[in-house]
């Protein structure tokens, strides 16, 4: 079965760091471009950035309201791909969910998408 | 950064309807414009990519059209597991942008 699982969200407070895992079963994880999204509470979908594929140089583009704090990577031995998460302040509390892209450039839409791992930033 | 807006925000329909959603981009995306539907407290969905093509394994009841810079995504005979909530999204230029959303509920 085509999987993403994330992990590794919880409870921390303003300031700090969180690391999310996205691990990826059942595909080459190595052929897709791999995409981290948010949801605050009662809100709508907001890209965060994404970690293109090795082959093509891994390339990682960020939103401007993480640039800089936020950092995608990723692990084609293990199919894992992260999203390490620093300065927290208390807007990125939301739901995270990666996703796979063939094109990375999101023209086939995201047909894949984790469950989601949630992030709640104190303050 | 492209805007695009949704209308209407939120829709009361029966099952066995048909429903129109529209998604209206703030400049020129060609037909890069795909469709997600998402139940409460799960994850989103893909329904549909470049405007008018299916993802595998959605029901032909869902269809998309273009026209300029305006987008439709239309539900044939509404279904039970219809009411959720229908995000479009641009996939033209980076940052990939979402309308804001439309809530479909049971009338």
């Amino acid at each position: 079965e085509v999987q993403l699982v994330e992990s590794g969200g919880g409870l921390v407070q303003a300031g700090r760091s969180l690391k999310l895992s996205c691990t990826a079963s059942g595909f080459t994880f190595s052929h897709y471009t791999i995409s981290w999204f948010r949801q605050a509470p009662g809100k709508g979908l907001e890209w965060v950035g994404f970690v293109g594929r090795t082959g093509d140089g891994g390339t990682t583009k960020y939103a401007a309201s993480v640039k800089g704090r936020f950092t995608i990577s990723r692990d084609d031995s293990k199919s894992i791909a992260y999203l390490q998460v620093s300065t927290l302040k208390t807007e990125d509390t939301a739901v995270y969910y990666c996703t796979r892209d063939p094109s990375g450039t999101y023209a086939y839409g995201m047909d894949v998408w984790g469950q989601g791992t949630t992030v709640i930033v104190s303050s | 950064d492209i805007q695009m807006t949704q209308s209407p925000s939120s829709l009361s329909a029966s099952v066995g309807d048909r429903v129109t959603i529209s998604c209206r981009a703030s400049q020129s995306i060609s037909s890069y414009l795909n469709w997600f539907q998402q139940i409460p407290g799960k994850a989103p969905k893909a329904l549909i990519y470049g405007a008018s093509s299916l993802q595998n394994g959605v029901p032909s009841r869902f269809s998309g059209s273009e026209s300029g810079t305006d987008f439709s995504l239309i539900i044939d005979s509404l279904q039970p597991e219809d009411f959720a909530t229908y995000y479009c999204q641009q996939s033209y230029t980076s940052p990939t942008t979402f309308g804001q959303g439309t809530k479909l509920e049971i009338k």
